[in-house]
């Protein structure tokens, strides 16, 4: 079975410009989650999907960030106007049910 | 905020022996899940154990087992016959937030497991 995917492992971009980070859940999981880790601090939370539906947005930072998950499938986390302080490694996790997560590899993103 | 710390940054084991990773946590819920997370440098995160709150007999995985503490709110990992492959950051999390199924997550540990 695979896992959790996401697209791309690594982006670098200048401030002002537009990112967009995708995340394929394992087939099946109807939740699925976006983290973040900003440099030395812990992983957050961002936002919680069930199938194509905004579940908990309550970490989602501000509204530079939309996040999409259309058809229930894959998801995707845009980030417009990219800003310093978005730069860390963004996690996407999916998940049959409410407790056990499964975290994808992650994007490393760089804002220069 | 529910909250989730791990006060030990960095610790190094011998290979062959046991080290023990410290969390603790804060919630006023009573039902919750304990989560570690181990990420080696490989970056895939994966879940080495779990400890639903309710169940007063600690997890065990293999070599991995955890002292839960309910009343102390501690959930600290044992790594028994340390392996080289363990080397990686630990998290511990949880999903203490009510009607939510966010995780919280600590700092992290880096553990190194020594030759």
């Amino acid at each position: 079975e695979a896992g959790v995917t996401q697209f791309p492992s690594h982006s670098v971009i200048e401030k002002g410009q537009t990112v967009t980070l995708r995340c394929d859940p394992i087939s099946g999981h109807d939740n699925l989650y976006w983290y973040r880790r900003v440099m030395g601090k812990e992983i957050k939370f961002l936002l919680h999907f069930v199938k194509e539906s905004k579940q908990d947005e309550s970490g989602m930072p501000n509204n530079r960030f939309l996040a999409e998950r259309t058809g229930g499938t894959y998801s995707t986390l845009k980030v417009q106007p990219a800003e310093l302080e978005d730069s860390g490694v963004y996690f996407c996790a999916s998940s049959p049910s409410g407790s056990e997560q499964f975290f994808g590899p992650g994007t490393r993103l760089t804002v220069l | 905020a529910q909250t989730v710390t791990q006060s030990q940054p960095e610790m190094s084991v011998q290979e062959a022996e046991t080290v023990t990773l410290s969390c603790t946590y804060d919630t006023s819920e009573s039902n919750y899940y304990l989560f570690w997370y181990k990420q080696p440098p490989s970056r895939q995160m994966i879940l080495v154990i779990r400890q639903e709150a309710y169940k007063q007999q600690n997890a065990t995985e293999n070599r991995f087992s955890v002292n839960f503490q309910k009343a102390a709110k501690s959930f600290s990992l044992k790594i028994s016959d340390s392996q080289l492959g363990d080397t990686a950051m630990y998290f511990c999390a949880s999903d203490l937030e009510a009607g939510s199924y966010q995780l919280t997550f600590g700092k992290g540990t880096k553990l190194s497991v020594i030759p």
